[in-house]
Order: structure tokens, then C-alpha cells, then sequence
């Protein structure tokens, strides 16, 4: 079956440090690839996704590409700052009989220290 | 403005109380879903709808129910809440038109006294 693993937390991290967070699916299909931030309090929000292999999806300075040959999402950015403090999801939906669903791996927590 | 809605944000109830979770979204998604998560933590899907008059249960064995009588709203009941039940529950829709991206609502943090 479809599944998402991504690199245990928590990760502490200087400010302007490069953070990279590892993802890497098992899919039966071709499907889409995301990651959802969660600011604390607060519920997800999309960050970036990526529809098919090659595609490099980047927002915020956030960005990742969908590596079909690795099975890798791999989330990464230059220079954090401690406003990227959050939890972050990588996430694969695929289509299946009778419709897509979405998996999310369990969470990678942020620390970002000024 | 297209959003998706909880209420309410916070929750405190003594046990054996009946509650009900709403969730409705401006955004004209067929999909919607719950999901049950301790706060920064994994997220399990308890249950969800592809449209009207459909809801399934997710991957999470829940004792709540859900109803799907509009597009728009997609609440979630607890008939008799318990301690166990504690938690946050997030509300999200989808489109396939979208490639399935979820759009999620703020959450529900739930205490069962």
C-alpha cells in the first residue's frame, strides 16, 4: 500500500542554518506530492506540491523536488529564520477505486533559534 | 471569501455530554474530511465525505458521527464524550480538480473533563 516517511524530529536549527527534512513514499500510482506547515495553534496549510516527476515545487523559500527514481520529496531551504518554527507534513495523494486519498507522514517539528 | 470554518476553536465539557463539532466551507469542494490529532503530531483520519448523503469512515476508529446533508457543511458528533476523546480535530476539503490539495480549517481543541 501507499505510505510516507519522513525524518523524525524534533530539528534545531541557528538562524540562516540550511535545513533539509527528508520524505520518501511508497506508491502504487502516480501521484502528487506535498508539504503542509502547522504553525502552532493553528491547522495546515499548503506549503509547496509537486504533480509529476522532475517538478520542483517552492514557495516562501521553501523548496522540493519530486524525484520519481529515489521515491523522494525532499523538503529543503537556504537560510531558516525563526518565524519557519512549525510542524511540517509531507503528504502523496493518489487515485484509487472510487477516488484519491491523501496520506500524511507523521510529522517533522522545527525549532529555530535566533 | 473562499475559507473553510470551525466552531468552536476551544471546547470544555464535562463527561457524558453530547457535542457537536461544525465545519463548512465557502470553496464549493465535493471532498471534505475529519482528522484527530494531538497537537504537532501525526494526523489520523477518522472520517470522510466525496459529497452529499456520503460519508465514510477513515483509517482511525472513531466512536463519533458525521453528517453530509450540504455541500457546505460537514458536522461531526460525539454522542457521549469521554476523557479518551481529548484532543484536536481538524476539518478539511478537497478538489479533484486541485490534485487533492487540502484546504484545512483552524481546529477544534476538545477537553472531556
Amino acid at each position: 500500500g501507499n505510505s510516507v516517511t519522513q525524518m523524525e524530529g524534533p530539528v534545531t536549527l541557528s538562524e540562516e542554518a540550511f535545513l533539509t527534512i527528508n520524505c520518501t513514499y511508497t506508491a502504487t500510482g502516480y501521484p502528487s506530492l506535498f508539504w503542509y506547515v502547522q504553525y502552532p495553534g493553528e491547522g495546515l496549510q499548503l506549503l509547496l506540491k509537486a504533480t509529476k516527476a522532475d517538478d520542483k515545487g517552492s514557495n516562501k523559500g521553501f523548496e522540493a523536488t519530486y524525484r520519481k527514481e529515489t521515491t523522494s520529496f525532499h523538503l529543503e531551504k537556504g537560510s531558516v529564520q525563526v518565524s519557519d518554527s512549525a510542524v511540517y507534513f509531507c503528504a502523496l495523494s493518489d487515485r484509487l477505486a472510487g477516488g484519491f486519498k491523501t496520506i500524511f507522514g507523521a510529522g517533522t517539528r522545527l525549532f529555530v533559534k535566533a | 471569501e473562499a475559507d473553510i470554518y470551525q466552531t468552536p476553536r476551544y471546547l470544555v465539557i464535562g463527561t457524558g455530554k453530547k457535542i457537536t463539532l461544525e465545519c463548512s466551507q465557502t470553496m464549493g469542494h465535493d471532498k471534505m474530511y475529519w482528522y484527530q490529532q494531538d497537537p504537532g503530531m501525526e494526523l489520523h483520519l477518522i472520517h470522510y465525505s466525496y459529497g452529499v448523503n456520503s460519508t465514510e469512515k477513515g483509517d482511525l476508529s472513531s466512536e463519533s458521527t458525521v453528517s453530509r446533508i450540504r455541500t457546505e457543511h460537514f458536522p461531526l458528533t460525539l454522542e457521549s464524550a469521554r476523557p479518551s476523546h481529548t484532543s484536536q480535530y481538524l476539518c478539511a476539503s478537497s478538489d479533484t480538480g486541485t490534485g487533492n490539495e487540502q484546504f484545512f480549517g483552524p481546529g477544534t481543541r476538545l477537553t472531556v473533563l
